[in-house]
């Protein structure tokens, strides 16, 4: 079964820094990765979506890579916001269903200091 | 534009109670799924569909009940509510392409047992 982690568990860091979130699985069998930000209280928000067949995305000032044959990805932030402030998630699939029953790490709580 | 939806977004209920938790997607997804989250234990799989008519057991889910008459509906029913079903509930669709299946997830329901 597929397994995820994440580290760090919290970080705090002044406004205007460039950040990395780390997360790791054990099964590299994976069609795809995702990552997703969680606010206090809300749900989740899907930020960056990487296939099996990439290395990288890319969306604003966000940039997620994947390493299949490590079992790792990153999430780098640039120029981090007090609105970035937030929990941030990676998923990655379980056996089956091409991906889509996805195995959750503990999340990386990030607070971004003005 | 409204995505995934979930309803109610809060709910009391005293033990033994049974209840559903709504969910309807707008987006024509073929995989549903459901998940609870818990401080500590991230979030699990409880159910899931791959299209109406089909459902599967996730990784918990022990007193829930599910069915999937219809594409867009997916409503998790809890048969005798116990104080350990206190938790988050996020509702998930995606589309059912191999590797490229982004997943959209509700705002939640946070239920509380008594």
């Amino acid at each position: 079964k597929q397994e995820v982690t994440q580290i760090p568990a919290a970080l705090s860091v002044p406004e205007g820094e460039n950040l990395v979130l780390n997360c790791s699985f054990t099964d590299s069998a994976i069609y795809n990765l995702q990552w997703f930000r969680q606010d206090p209280g809300k749900g989740l928000t899907s930020l960056l979506l990487i296939q099996s067949s990439q290395r990288e995305q890319t969306s604003g000032r966000l940039n997620a890579s994947l390493d299949k044959s490590s079992g790792r990805s990153t999430l780098y932030i640039a120029a981090s916001q007090p609105g970035d402030s937030a929990t941030y998630l990676c998923a990655a699939p379980d056996d089956d269903n091409y991906g889509q029953n996805f195995v959750f790490g503990p999340g990386t709580r990030l607070s971004v200091l003005p | 534009n409204a995505g995934v939806t979930q309803t109610p977004k809060f709910q009391v209920l005293k033990t033994g109670q049974s209840m559903t938790l709504q969910c309807a997607q707008d987006m024509n997804h073929e995989y549903m799924s459901w998940y609870r989250q818990d401080p500590g234990m991230g979030l699990r799989l409880i159910h899931y569909s791959v299209g109406a008519g089909i459902t599967d057991q996730g990784e918990v889910p022990n007193g829930y009940n599910v069915s999937r008459s219809t594409t867009e509906d997916f409503p998790l029913r809890l048969l005798s509510a116990a104080p350990s079903q206190t938790s988050v509930y996020f509702c998930a669709s995606s589309y059912g392409s191999e590797g490229n299946t982004e997943a959209f997830f509700g705002q939640g329901t946070r239920l509380t047992v008594v």
